[in-house]
C-alpha cells in the first residue's frame, strides 16, 4: 500500500525558481528518502534523512523532516531545466521502501 | 556511487513465453535486492525481496509462480516472468542497498520494460 502522498501532484516553474515538493506518510519510519526519476528510467537517490533528523542539505537540495507530523519537504533552490523529472519520496521501514505517487516537475527554461 | 545493471533495457515478447530479467550490482555486493513493477505515470510497488542463499520474500497479491526470483549470487538476481500475458507488460526495476541497513540508500538499475503483445 501507498505510503508517501505527495503534493502537489505536478509542479511547473520557470528556471531559476525554487521548487518545493511535500510528502505526507502515515506509519513510523526509520528513514525517508527522495528520489528522482527521468522519464522511463530507473531511479536516482537524492537524499536520506533520518528519523532523529530534522533538517539535511545536499548541494542545491533542502530536504527537512517533521515526524510530529509525519510529514517532509524537499526543496530545490535555483531550479534548472536539467531538474525536469519525477520525484518520489520513499519511507523507509521493516527493511522496505514505500514510495508515493510521485510528483512531476516540470522546468521551463 | 554504487552501479547496479539491469539486463535488458526492452524487451518485447509474444504472450505465452517466459522472459528473464537480469539485475546485477556491479562493484559491490548485494545480500538483498528488490524488485519492482511501475506502470505508466504511477509509483514503484515492491514485489519481492531477493534473498541471497534463501528464498525471495513476495508482497501481497505478487503470485510467486508466476514471477520467479533467484538470487543466484551476491551480484546477481533474476526475475522470471512466466507465462506472460499482456497485463505483465510493465516497467521492472531492481534495486540493492549498499550496507548492511536494508532501508539505507538504495541504487536502482535503470528499468526494463517489459512489452507482452
Amino acid at each position: 500500500s501507498q505510503q508517501g502522498e505527495e503534493d502537489p501532484q505536478a509542479l511547473s516553474i520557470q528556471e531559476g525558481e525554487n521548487a518545493t515538493m511535500n510528502c505526507s506518510y502515515k506509519t513510523s519510519i526509520n528513514n525517508l528518502q527522495w528520489y528522482r526519476q527521468n522519464s522511463g528510467r530507473g531511479l536516482v537517490h537524492l537524499i536520506l534523512i533520518r528519523s532523529n533528523e530534522r533538517e539535511k542539505h545536499s548541494g542545491r537540495l533542502r530536504v527537512t523532516l517533521d515526524t510530529s507530523k509525519k510529514s517532509s519537504s524537499l526543496l530545490i533552490t535555483a531550479s534548472r531545466a536539467a531538474d525536469t523529472a519525477s520525484y518520489f519520496c520513499a519511507t523507509g521501514a521493516n527493511s522496505k521502501l514505500t514510495f508515493g505517487k510521485g510528483i512531476t516537475l516540470s522546468v521551463r527554461p | 556511487g554504487a552501479v547496479v545493471s539491469q539486463h535488458p533495457s526492452r524487451v518485447i515478447c509474444k504472450s505465452g513465453t517466459s522472459v528473464k530479467i537480469e539485475c546485477r550490482s556491479l562493484d559491490f555486493q548485494a545480500t538483498t535486492m528488490f524488485w519492482y513493477r511501475q506502470f505508466p505515470k504511477q509509483s514503484l510497488m515492491l514485489m519481492a525481496t531477493s534473498n541471497e542463499g534463501s528464498k525471495a520474500t513476495y508482497e501481497q497479491g505478487v503470485e510467486k509462480d508466476k514471477f520467479l526470483i533467484n538470487h543466484a549470487s551476491l551480484t546477481l538476481s533474476t526475475l522470471t516472468v512466466t507465462s506472460a500475458h499482456p497485463e505483465d507488460s510493465s516497467f521492472y526495476i531492481c534495486s540493492a542497498p549498499q550496507g548492511h541497513g536494508s532501508t539505507d540508500t538504495q541504487y536502482f538499475g535503470p528499468g526494463t520494460r517489459l512489452t507482452v503483445l
